[in-house]
């Protein structure tokens, strides 16, 4: 059953456009919503993470934006540059209100972002 | 700092042939998870250790996969037979505890069954 729904499935920007990725939740048992980035050939790596009872969380060039009560969050990469060209991943955590699941992440189903010079 | 080890890095078998997988995480982690990522899917969760204990094992197809962490360290999943829907990567994540969002993921082992 997918829990986490994102979107786009592609993205193309170019070089110091933003990037706006979009995913949507239902369960109301995930206490925490992290982002992961991911490269060919490697694993994905944490992004950058954000609370429920916080609107905006911004580290550098990324944000993620959260509206609890549409049970949406995005991740808005500012000035987007080549480097920033992989697989970008939302998931959300259970929290302890979930029992035995506490801790489990469940992923979307993944962005290509291209980043064009 | 050494990341999340797995070995092999790709893996091509026939079908009904055995594999094994194997991982060592970072040290201090007490949390270890293997996922199983399709081709242009997100990482699903195939099991969940906190020390040598499996906490979660729900998503784990038990009647041809099996996984042990005997020592707390590293563990092995193992798929006898394998099937052809069996392709995909495997990753090996692990985290210093189990309500931790943060995990740590290594290259994973892509497994191609003709």
């Amino acid at each position: 059953q997918q829990q986490v729904k994102q979107s786009p499935q592609s993205l193309i920007v170019q070089k110091g456009g933003i990037s706006i990725i979009n995913c949507a939740y239902e369960n109301t048992a995930f206490d925490y919503f992290p982002w992961y980035q991911q490269f060919p050939g490697k694993g994905p790596a944490l992004l950058i993470a954000i609370r429920p009872d916080v609107s905006e969380k911004k580290e550098g060039r990324f944000t993620i934006s959260f509206n609890k009560s549409a049970k949406q969050f995005s991740l808005h990469i500012m000035d987007s540059q080549p480097g920033d060209s992989a697989t970008y991943f939302c998931a959300a955590r259970i929290g302890r209100t979930g029992g035995t699941s506490y801790g489990k992440l469940t992923f979307g189903q993944g962005t290509i972002l291209t980043v064009h010079p | 700092e050494a990341g999340v080890v797995q070995s092999p890095r790709y893996k091509i078998i026939e079908k009904k042939q055995p594999v094994a997988f194997w991982c060592n995480p970072i040290s201090g982690h007490n949390t270890l998870y293997w996922y199983r990522q399709n081709l242009g899917q997100g990482p699903e969760l195939l099991i969940r250790y906190e020390n040598e204990e499996a906490v979660d094992d729900s998503q784990l197809p038990k009647d041809r996969f099996s996984a042990e962490r005997l020592k707390g360290v590293d563990s092995t999943l193992k798929i006898q037979p394998a099937e052809l829907g069996d392709s995909a990567v495997y990753l090996c994540a692990s985290s210093f505890s189990t309500g931790s969002y943060e995990q740590y993921f290594g290259p994973g082992t892509r497994l191609t069954v003709t």
